[in-house]
C-alpha cells in the first residue's frame, strides 16, 4: 500500500521566517510527486517533481525531490500571512493514470 | 479558465437519507475523482472515473457509489448517510495523457446528524 507522510502536521511562524515542509513516501513504481496549496477552498497545484536533485522554483517557494532517500521538501522564504494554508503532498505511480495518494497535509499559520 | 464546480458548499442531512453530491467540470477532462478530507487524515480517494460510465474504487469506497453518465459530470451518492460520513468532500478532474495535475472544486462540507 502506498504511503505518504508529511511533517510537521502544523507549524506557526512569524512573517519573514523561512519554513521547510517535509514529505516522505513509500510507493511502488514511483512516477512523480506533487505539492498543492489549500487555502479556504480548493487545493491549487504548486509543483510536480519527477527527477532527483532538480529544484523547482516559483517566487518564494521552491521544492526538491530525493528519489534515493524517498522524500521531498517544500521551502518558503520570507513568509507572508497569505502563505497561511494547508500544504498537501501527493505521489503518483507509473501506469496509474492520474490517481494520486495524498499525505495528511501540513497546516501552516503565518502570524503578522 | 479551468473550472470545477460542486453543487453545494454546505449540506446538512439526517442519518439514513440518500445524499447526492454533484461535480461538473468544463475542461473536457477524461478523469474525475471524489475525495473526502478529514483532519489528520488528508485527502482519501473514494472513487474515480476514466471515462463515461466507467468507475473504479479508490481507497475508501464503502458506503458510497458514483455515477458518470456524461463526460463533464460525476456524482457521488451516499445510499444511506451515516454520521461517520460527516466530512469535506472534494471533487477533482484531470486530463488523460501527459498532464497529471488535478484541478479541484471548492468542496462540499457535509454534516450528517
Amino acid at each position: 500500500e502506498d504511503k505518504v507522510v508529511q511533517s510537521p502536521l502544523s507549524l506557526v511562524v512569524h512573517e519573514g521566517d523561512t519554513v521547510t515542509l517535509n514529505c516522505s513516501y513509500e510507493v511502488t513504481n514511483f512516477r512523480s510527486l506533487l505539492w498543492y496549496k489549500q487555502e479556504k477552498k480548493a487545493p491549487t497545484f504548486l509543483f510536480m517533481l519527477t527527477s532527483s536533485g532538480i529544484e523547482k522554483k516559483s517566487g518564494r517557494l521552491s521544492s526538491i525531490l530525493d528519489k534515493k532517500e524517498l522524500f521531498s521538501i517544500l521551502n518558503i522564504t520570507a513568509t507572508q500571512t497569505g502563505d497561511s494554508a494547508i500544504y498537501l503532498c501527493a505521489v503518483r505511480r507509473v501506469a496509474s493514470g492520474s490517481r494520486l495518494t495524498f499525505g495528511e497535509g501540513t497546516q501552516l499559520t503565518v502570524n503578522p | 479558465d479551468v473550472k470545477v464546480t460542486q453543487s453545494s458548499r454546505y449540506l446538512v442531512k439526517r442519518t439514513g437519507e440518500k445524499v447526492f453530491l454533484e461535480c461538473v467540470q468544463d475542461m473536457d477532462h477524461e478523469n474525475m475523482f471524489w475525495y473526502r478530507q478529514d483532519p489528520g487524515l488528508g485527502l482519501r480517494l473514494i472513487y474515480f472515473s476514466y471515462d463515461v460510465k466507467m468507475k473504479e474504487k479508490g481507497d475508501i469506497p464503502e458506503g458510497y457509489s458514483v455515477s458518470r453518465e456524461k463526460k463533464e459530470r460525476f456524482s457521488l451518492i451516499l445510499e444511506s448517510a451515516s454520521t461517520n460520513q460527516t466530512s469535506m468532500y472534494l471533487c477533482a478532474s484531470s486530463l488523460w495523457g501527459t498532464s497529471y495535475e488535478q484541478y479541484f472544486g471548492p468542496g462540499t462540507r457535509l454534516t450528517v446528524t
